[in-house]
């Protein structure tokens, strides 16, 4: 079974910091995925990297992909409020049909 | 352009009972995914349909889960019957086409919370 770990679980940053979510899996993969979540929402898609060396920016969140290190980071940059809330990473195995998603990380931004 | 719907949004049984989640898709859309989430967790993938067949459903517990997708549409889930530990919230999924597709985003509904007791 296709693992997909993150850390930290949690996270609390004050406004304006900078920081990174890192998302671990443990084979090769054909995408990654990351995933907003606010408390009692549904998930709303950020980012989907395809290829080694993708990287994809949206506001103050830049996403990365190396696949040779099986390694995604979802860096923040100058946090505000608007940006807590859970974060998924998710891998896409299209062999198999696998589709994993992280634990995820809880960050709260604190004004 | 309409989201995934899915009702009910909640929905609380006693153990051993029966429950069924609906779920309609974005129109067009040939994929449709569901997911189980318990609290603190990331979603696990149940079952997996492209139009009414389905592609995986290796990690659905088919003692008491199942799933249908009649028409290529609409899907159901049901569990019989429920346990303790299915208390979570099912999630249901859709994008455009194959999963083969250069970027099949899934565009999630909102949920339905189905609490155990």
């Amino acid at each position: 079974e296709l693992k997909v770990e993150q850390n930290p679980l949690f996270l609390s940053m004050q406004e304006g910091k900078n920081y990174t979510i890192y998302c671990n899996y443990s084979t090769t993969s054909d995408r990654l995925y990351w995933y907003r979540q606010d408390p009692g929402k549904s998930l709303e898609s950020l980012f989907v990297l395809l290829s080694n060396g993708a990287v994809k920016q949206e506001g103050r969140l830049m996403a990365s992909l190396d696949t040779k290190a099986r390694l995604s980071t979802l860096h923040i940059t100058a946090a505000v409020h608007d940006l807590s809330a859970t974060y998924f990473c998710a891998v896409d195995k299209l062999a198999g049909n696998q589709f994993y998603f992280g634990t995820g990380t809880s960050l709260t931004v604190i004004p | 352009e309409a989201g995934v719907a899915q009702s009910p949004r909640y929905k609380i049984i006693e153990k051993r009972q029966s429950v069924a989640f609906w779920c309609n898709p974005i129109s067009g859309h040939a994929t449709l995914y569901w997911y189980q989430q318990i609290l603190g967790q990331g979603p696990k993938l149940l079952i997996q349909f492209q139009n009414n067949g389905v592609v995986d459903d290796s990690q659905l517990p088919k003692d008491r889960f199942s799933a249908e997708r009649l028409k290529g549409v609409d899907s159901t889930l049901k569990i019989q019957p429920a346990k303790l530990e299915d208390s979570a919230v099912y999630l249901c999924a859709s994008s455009l086409g194959e999963r083969g597709l250069y970027t099949d985003t899934q565009y999630f509904g909102p949920g339905t919370r189905l609490t155990v007791l």
